[in-house]
């Protein structure tokens, strides 16, 4: 059973550092996998999306990696700001279409 | 181009009463998802829909649930009759596509069971 686990669970940086939130799960039969942002009370962004064939991806400030093999992705964000602050949660496909997703990690950036 | 939307926005109801949620997905789409989070837990997968048919039922909880979607154009989640355990967020997704595509999420359906 896939299980997608992510790490930190929470995270606090001023304003201008480069973060990394990582993600992990444990099989690595996957089809693809994609990172979301959800503001409090509002539903999910779709962030990135990364092909199984696929090693990273990039838009903006962000940037996804994908390491399937070892069943690893990095959603790696340049010059935070404190619009930055968000859950960010990643969820992978498998077979089946249906996501499965991580418990997110809590993002805030202060000024 | 008009994004996923559900109705209502939130929604309080009593224990044993019943409950409808609606989602209308991003026009064209014919895959339609149900997710819920229910409280500290991650978002999980309730069911999917391929135009007007179930393709995969397997994450609804039980035979309270009943999701149609009649014509293939928007889904409704009924519970009945409603319990505690099924406070969450209810959220719908769609995707033109299978496989590889991006799943747009709308808003979300608060639900409160009292």
């Amino acid at each position: 059973k896939q299980e997608v686990t992510q790490i930190p669970a929470a995270l606090s940086v001023p304003e201008g550092e480069n973060l990394v939130l990582n993600c992990s799960f444990t099989d690595s039969a996957i089809y693809n996998l994609q990172w979301f942002r959800q503001d409090p009370g509002k539903g999910l962004t779709s962030l990135l999306l990364i092909q199984s064939s696929q090693r990273e991806q990039t838009s903006g400030r962000l940037n996804a990696s994908l390491d399937k093999s070892s069943g690893r992705s990095t959603l790696y964000i340049a010059a935070s700001q404190p619009g930055d602050s968000a859950t960010y949660l990643c969820a992978v496909r498998e077979g089946t279409d249906k996501l499965i997703f991580g418990t997110g990690t809590r993002l805030q950036v202060f000024p | 181009e008009a994004g996923v939307t559900q109705f209502p926005s939130h929604s309080v109801i009593e224990k044993g009463q019943t409950v409808t949620l609606r989602c209308d997905p991003i026009s064209g789409h014919d895959n339609l998802y149900w997710y819920r989070r229910v409280m500290g837990k991650e978002i999980k997968f309730l069911l999917h829909f391929v135009k007007e048919s179930k393709q995969d039922e397997s994450g609804m909880p039980n035979n309270r649930f009943l999701a149609e979607r009649t014509g293939g154009t928007y889904s409704t989640l009924k519970v009945q009759p409603a319990e505690l355990e099924d406070s969450g967020v209810y959220f719908c997704a769609s995707s033109q596509n299978r496989g590889q595509e991006t799943q747009y999420f709308g808003p979300g359906t608060r639900l409160l069971v009292l």
